[in-house]
């Protein structure tokens, strides 16, 4: 089983609907969870944190269970610029290596 | 200002060559840190530098692949006797001090072993 596993889609969707991900991480030590962005072909760059409280940043939501080992990215108002790979990141505790998940792929269609 | 910057961008081995992927990260990052990411697949950690410390290399998959810092700033991954499996983005990352602070992906080289 992988530490970090999402469901690589793809989702497609159109514009301005709203559009959930998930994640589930495996090791219950682990303590930092965030999401990045991986357009094709370029690098990962960070979108958000993920904090136990849930965090809201504009159209993004990002949301913490720790009992279930569950992340979730909530999108609402999908633009076409949201098209990406978003992946779920998760570092171990005292632990300087973050396990990335492969990805879920997005398309927001006109 | 500048960011994580890597070269070569692509880079085409014979099987059986050495490469050296080369990583100059965001000035002053203590941190720095080398994934490997194959097509449809998240990036898998390699190995982190603190300064020229290397404190982790537990991803590094083979003792063919070596990676250094000298001088704590620009950084070296070296695989020995590339094999086909060794195809793949490697991703160099720096952050300001470990991974409690945001980390900064350089383009990558793309790495195809023919």
């Amino acid at each position: 089983r992988k530490e970090v596993e999402q469901d690589p889609g793809p989702f497609n969707v159109p514009e301005g609907a709203t559009v959930a991900f998930n994640c589930t991480y495996s090791n219950s030590a682990s303590q930092s969870f965030f999401w990045y962005r991986q357009d094709c072909r370029k690098e990962p760059k960070l979108l958000m944190s993920v904090y136990s409280s849930g965090n809201e940043d504009g159209r993004f939501t990002a949301q913490l269970n720790r009992a279930s080992q569950y992340i979730s990215l909530l999108i609402r108002d999908s633009k076409l610029s949201d098209s990406a790979t978003y992946l779920c990141v998760v570092i171990l505790y005292n632990n300087n290596d973050m396990r990335f998940g492969a990805g879920t792929r997005l398309t927001v269609k006109p | 200002g500048a960011g994580v910057s890597q070269s070569p961008r692509y880079k085409v081995a014979k099987r059986g060559q050495d490469v050296a992927l080369r990583c100059d990260p965001i000035s002053g990052h203590v941190s720095l840190f080398w994934y490997q990411q194959a097509l449809g697949q998240g990036p898998e950690f390699l190995t982190y530098f603190q300064n020229e410390a290397q404190l982790d290399k537990s991803g590094l998959p083979s003792d063919r692949f070596f990676a250094e810092r000298p001088e704590g700033s620009v950084s070296t991954l070296k695989i020995q006797r590339t094999q086909q499996e060794d195809s793949a983005v490697y991703l160099c990352a720096s952050s300001f001090f470990g991974t409690s602070y945001e980390q900064y992906f350089g383009p990558g080289t793309r790495l195809t072993v023919t």
